[in-house]
């Protein structure tokens, strides 16, 4: 079936440094992405998506682009905050019947001032 | 704004109890999810419901019914909770082909 592999966390940064967090998915055809964040004690929020090859997702400074070729959507930041500081997801559309969603099992991201 | 609305945050249930979690849509959302997630293991559904009276199983409905008599509420039902169920649940829905809103969660423990 699908999957979806992210790096393992946590993943400890300084504040303001760059941010890379590796996604690649094994569905074939062209799933639309999807990074979720879960700040504490919440549940998810949708933080951007790509519905097509190439296509670039972005929201309050995060970005991914969706590569067909690697069959990746690494999410990437260019200088983050502790406000940032939360477990982000990575998944992809299922397909099938209710084209639900594929997790990834989730980065803990912890910013250091 | 969407909201998903999961009644209980928190809850402590004793083994063999009967448990019901209830989450409730706003929008007239066709779709809604029962996920389960557990550290290290990510989110993975546990039923889903296409519209009023319609379920389908998900990758872990063992131990697990869904009741979906309206089309705003969407319930899990524990018939008789067990440790293993010690769990945060997460509740979502949406319109078809559109994006998943989450609620924000209920914690239970089953001691």
């Amino acid at each position: 079936g699908n999957s979806v592999t992210q790096m393992e966390g946590p993943v400890t940064l300084s504040e303001e440094a760059f941010l890379t967090i590796n996604c690649t998915y094994t569905a074939t055809g062209y799933p639309s992405l999807f990074w979720y964040v879960q700040y504490p004690g919440e549940g998810l929020q949708l933080l951007l998506k790509a519905t097509k090859a190439d296509d670039k997702g972005s929201n309050k400074g995060f970005e991914a682009t969706y590569r067909k070729e690697t069959t990746s959507f690494h999410l990437e930041k260019g200088s983050v905050q502790v406000s940032d500081s939360a477990v982000y997801f990575c998944a992809q559309a299922s397909g099938g019947g209710a084209d639900g969603l594929t997790f990834g099992k989730g980065t803990h991201l912890i910013i250091q001032p | 704004d969407v909201k998903v609305t999961q009644s209980s945050r928190y809850l402590v249930k004793r083994t063999g109890e009967k448990v019901f979690l209830e989450c409730v849509q706003d929008m007239d959302h066709e779709n809604m999810f029962w996920y389960r997630q557990d550290p290290g293991l990510g989110l993975r559904l546990i039923y889903f419901s296409y519209d009023v009276k319609m379920k389908e199983k998900g990758d872990i409905p063992e131990g697990y019914s869904v009741s979906r008599e309206k089309k705003e509420r969407f319930s899990l039902i524990l018939e008789s909770a067990s440790t293993n169920q010690t769990s945060m649940y997460l509740c979502a829905s949406r319109l078809v082909g559109n994006t998943i809103y989450f609620g924000e969660g209920s914690w239970l423990t089953v001691v």
